[in-house]
């Protein structure tokens, strides 16, 4: 069964440091998204990208977050510098012709 | 923007039913889809329904959809220990490819 693979699984880092993640979709699959989670809440998109271009970044920092899908296969979401208030899981989801999102497995980002 | 809303937690004996309510406002969503998502893991597709259904069944488990009350929910019959996660409503507002997902409901199923 096809997966969206994301990695690492875990990151500690520093605060003010820089941190990056990594998420390869379902083959094919046209759309892109990055959601973030934090503990006890439900997921937040960050960013969408219909192939390489972004679509919908509104919620995203962009003074300390970036993104990038440049040949529109894989991802990479990048924070510079990290803050405490950034330790969160942050999942990876693909959407192709189906219906609904195939999640990968996320990274779980700790701040210290 | 959309606002979804979802109890919070959900306790249930093994071999009951169990029914996770979800309320939305956005009355343009054209699918309701139910996650479930078990600890440090990803978010797992269970089901969705079409906005003009009122009920799609799957095996054990059977979506109501009331849409004049934007009220949407998930059964799951025969309730079992691995069917313990949470569990999140996410209807996509203005009929397009974003979903927005609800606070998540903790289902814990008891021996």
């Amino acid at each position: 069964e096809a997966e969206v693979a994301q990695s690492p699984r875990y990151k500690i880092t520093e605060k003010s440091q820089a941190v990056a993640f990594w998420c390869d979709p379902i083959s094919g699959h046209a759309t892109l998204y990055w959601y973030r989670q934090i503990l006890g809440q439900g997921p937040e998109l960050l960013v969408q990208f219909q192939d390489e271009s972004v679509v919908d970044d509104s919620q995203l920092p962009k003074d300390r977050f970036s993104a990038e899908r440049l040949k529109g296969v894989d991802s990479t979401l990048k924070i510079q510098p990290a803050e405490l208030g950034d330790s969160a899981m942050y999942l990876c989801a693909s959407s192709g012709d189906n219906y609904g999102y195939t999640f990968g497995s996320g990274t779980r980002l700790t701040v210290v | 923007g959309e606002d979804v809303e979802q109890s919070l937690f959900l306790s249930v004996r093994e071999g009951d039913s169990s029914v996770i309510n979800c309320t939305y406002t956005d009355s343009s969503s054209t699918y309701l889809y139910w996650y479930k998502q078990e600890p440090g893991a990803g978010l797992q597709l269970l089901t969705y329904i079409f906005s003009n259904m009122d009920m799609k069944q799957d095996q054990r488990l059977t979506v109501l959809l009331n849409k004049k009350d934007k009220h949407l929910s998930l059964r799951i019959a025969d309730t079992q220990t691995g069917d313990s996660a949470i569990y999140f409503c996410a209807p996509n507002p203005g009929g397009g490819n974003k979903l927005t997902f609800g606070t998540g409901t903790q289902l814990k199923v008891e021996l």
